[in-house]
């Protein structure tokens, strides 16, 4: 059974910090997906990596998957406000559609 | 519509009442899935049907039921619901030959009362 487990879970940061959220999982994938989701919305698809070695960049936030080490990281480069919100890694398993989703990573950047 | 839809956005039933969800994809996608967000818990897959099939039924109560008219339509038939069923319920889709990328509809948030 394929398992996701994310750290941190809470991460408060200030404003202009970098931090890194990590995502391990259990089982060969080669397909990992990051969502954002803000407090009473639905998930916002962020970035989709199929490849090891994949890396992705958008604005302030840049993914990356390792499949050798099932690791894949969420950088967030000097963090702003609006970046609050909980973040969830998916992967998929290897045939398929469905995804198993991490528990999710609470990110609260202060002034 | 763009993207994927979901009516109602917020619902209260008791917990005899039968009540169906909807989940509308305009985005030509062959998968659609039911998933539920409880507090402080996972995302939990419920349904999968792809091209049209049921291909996955991840041990939800029978009190659940989902319907795939189309591939653009996903319904989740609901009776005699119990409190602990109150959570957000999201519908996602997605396209199978592509990456398999879901794309989330706005949910439905459910208080069984």
């Amino acid at each position: 059974e394929l398992k996701v487990e994310q750290n941190p879970l809470f991460l408060s940061m200030q404003e202009g910090k970098n931090y890194t959220i990590y995502c391990n999982y259990s089982t060969t994938s080669d397909r990992l997906y990051w969502y954002r989701q803000d407090p009473g919305k639905s998930l916002e698809s962020l970035f989709v990596l199929l490849s090891n070695g994949a890396v992705k960049q958008e604005g302030r936030l840049m993914a990356s998957l390792d499949t050798k080490a099932r690791l894949s990281t969420l950088h967030i480069t000097a963090a702003v406000h609006d970046l609050s919100a909980t973040y969830f890694c998916a992967v998929g398993e290897t045939s398929g559609s469905r995804l198993t989703f991490g528990e999710g990573t609470q990110l609260t950047v202060n002034p | 519509e763009t993207g994927v839809t979901q009516t109602p956005r917020h619902l209260v039933m008791g917990m005899t009442n039968k009540k169906s969800l909807k989940c509308e994809q305009h985005l030509g996608h062959n998968a659609m899935y039911w998933y539920k967000q409880s507090a402080k818990k996972p995302l939990e897959l419920m349904f999968v049907y792809s091209l049209e099939e049921r291909v996955e039924n991840n041990s939800v109560p029978s009190r659940f039921s989902p319907e795939c008219p189309n591939s653009s339509h996903l319904f989740l038939h609901l009776h005699t619901l119990q409190p602990e069923d109150s959570a957000l319920y999201l519908c996602a889709s997605s396209q199978v030959s592509t990456g398999y990328e879901q794309y989330f509809g706005p949910g439905t948030r459910l208080t069984v009362t």
